[in-house]
């Protein structure tokens, strides 16, 4: 069964740090771009990052910018989410998620995590 | 950065109604375009794809529509399965952009 399964959310203090870890399964891992994507309380979605195949690759939304580091070990088929400096506002649902091959999915979400929750508060 | 406007933000429909949910892009996102559907507490799933392309596995009273700026998701026949909240997604430039959401509500 392919399956992505999020871990390491939590509470946390304003200017406090949060690695967050991504688990794949059933696929091959190493063949696909990976994204982040997180969505606030009663709110909608908002992307994060993405990260190519070989970790080569990498693009940020401006507000995580030199917060977050995405990165990734194909050989633990894990994607992970380095998270510094979090602030009240990064409180939100992440969700790990596979970038679909752009020769089927044509780039878009096609396989999602159930989220884990990462609340700053003090 | 893009801005990706849906609308209704919130619609009410009963079971059997056709229901259509625009998204407009700020500017044009030729078809980088795709629809999620995500239930209360859920993860979103793909639906479309490049606007039009239906997801395997998803029912076909799904169908998107459109190229540049202006898109459209239809539901043919709302099912008591398709209550949820859309939302429209452009990955043709970065930041890549999701709209707010429309809510599909019982009537």
């Amino acid at each position: 069964e392919v399956q992505l399964v999020e871990s390491g959310g939590g509470l946390v203090q304003p200017g406090g740090s949060l690695r967050l870890s991504c688990a794949a399964s059933g696929f091959i891992f190493n063949n696909y771009w990976m994204t982040w994507v997180r969505q606030a309380p009663g709110k909608g979605l908002e992307w994060v990052a993405n990260i190519r195949q070989d970790g080569g690759e990498i693009y940020y939304l401006d507000s995580v910018k030199g917060r977050f580091t995405v990165s990734r070990d194909n050989a633990k088929k894990s994607l992970y989410l380095q998270m510094n400096s979090l602030r009240v506002d990064d409180t939100a649902v992440f969700f790990c998620a596979r970038i679909g091959l752009p020769s089927v999915h044509h780039d878009a979400f096609d396989i999602w995590g159930q989220g884990t929750m990462v609340t700053v508060s003090s | 950065d893009i801005q990706m406007t849906q609308s209704p933000s919130t619609l009410s429909a009963f079971v059997g109604d056709r229901v259509t949910i625009t998204c407009r892009a700020s500017q044009s996102i030729s078809t980088w375009l795709a629809w999620y559907q995500q239930k209360p507490g859920k993860a979103p799933k793909l639906l479309i794809y490049k606007a039009s392309n239906l997801e395997s596995g998803v029912p076909s009273r799904f169908s998107g529509s459109g190229s540049g700026t202006e898109f459209t998701l239809t539901i043919s026949s709302l099912q008591p399965d398709d209550f949820a909240t859309y939302y429209c997604q452009q990955y043709s430039w970065y930041p890549w952009t999701f709209g707010q959401g429309s809510k599909v509500e019982i009537k």
